[in-house]
């Protein structure tokens, strides 16, 4: 089975832009989490979706903000890019079982200029 | 909200010592899982303990769950430098509509020296 696939891997914005992020899940997995991981607050959660519904998010401002498509891809965008948004952005993709793990994509790292 | 507080942050082991690193959770756990990431690469799922007082083998790492489900242990048997990475703990909590996610511990940077 194909593991879980982020495009793109790396990215150059500046400040003010906004940027996509995409994530291909594992094939039969219906649940979607994107985490933010930057070297001072390490791995921190943004939100999970399930068949196409954000069911959790977490504690960021609502320019971070994410969709699910009916074959369980998803993305994230983050509008007006701040400097403190550079970081690697995760997906990881679960078949949403109780007590089941979560698998993760190589990231997207960006970079805010 | 639930924390997980991960010791130490950084070790640093001459090739064929033992090494450690202890997970304590604020909150008692259906389960805790076990990540290891390389420089340069994502989190690599390792491990999940779902039963108190669990002890799990892979090789030459030993995991273990406590008897409360609040803290964790990884221990590695005569390291490699193949074993240098950050390892990272972290426990699931789940909310309203199933929703689920994992908090992370801060992980322990681990350097091994040849």
């Amino acid at each position: 089975k194909a593991g879980v696939t982020q495009t793109p891997r790396y990215l150059i914005k500046t400040r003010g832009q906004q940027v996509t992020l995409s994530c291909s899940p594992i094939s039969g997995h219906r649940s979607v989490s994107w985490y933010q991981q930057t070297p001072g607050q390490g791995l921190q959660f943004l939100f999970e979706y399930f068949s196409e519904t954000q069911r959790n998010k977490g504690n960021f401002p609502g320019r971070f903000s994410g969709r699910q498509f009916s074959n369980s891809r998803s993305e994230m965008n983050v509008s007006t890019l701040e400097l403190g948004d550079s970081a690697l952005y995760l997906c990881a993709s679960r078949t949403g079982q109780v007590q089941e793990t979560q698998y993760f994509g190589p990231g997207t790292r960006l970079l805010v200029l | 909200g639930q924390q997980v507080m991960q010791i130490p942050q950084y070790q640093h082991v001459q090739e064929g010592e033992d090494f450690t690193t202890y997970c304590n959770s604020s909150t008692t756990l259906s389960n805790i899982q076990w990540y290891k990431q390389r420089p340069g690469g994502h989190p690599v799922f390792l491990i999940q303990l779902v039963k108190s007082g669990e002890v799990k083998k892979q090789k030459r790492l030993t995991f273990q769950f406590g008897e409360a489900k609040k803290n964790s242990s990884l221990h590695i048997t005569a390291t490699q430098t193949t074993d240098v990475g950050t390892y990272f703990c972290a426990g699931p909590s789940y909310s309203g509509a199933g929703s689920y996610q994992l908090t992370f511990g801060k992980g322990t940077k681990l350097s091994v020296i040849p």
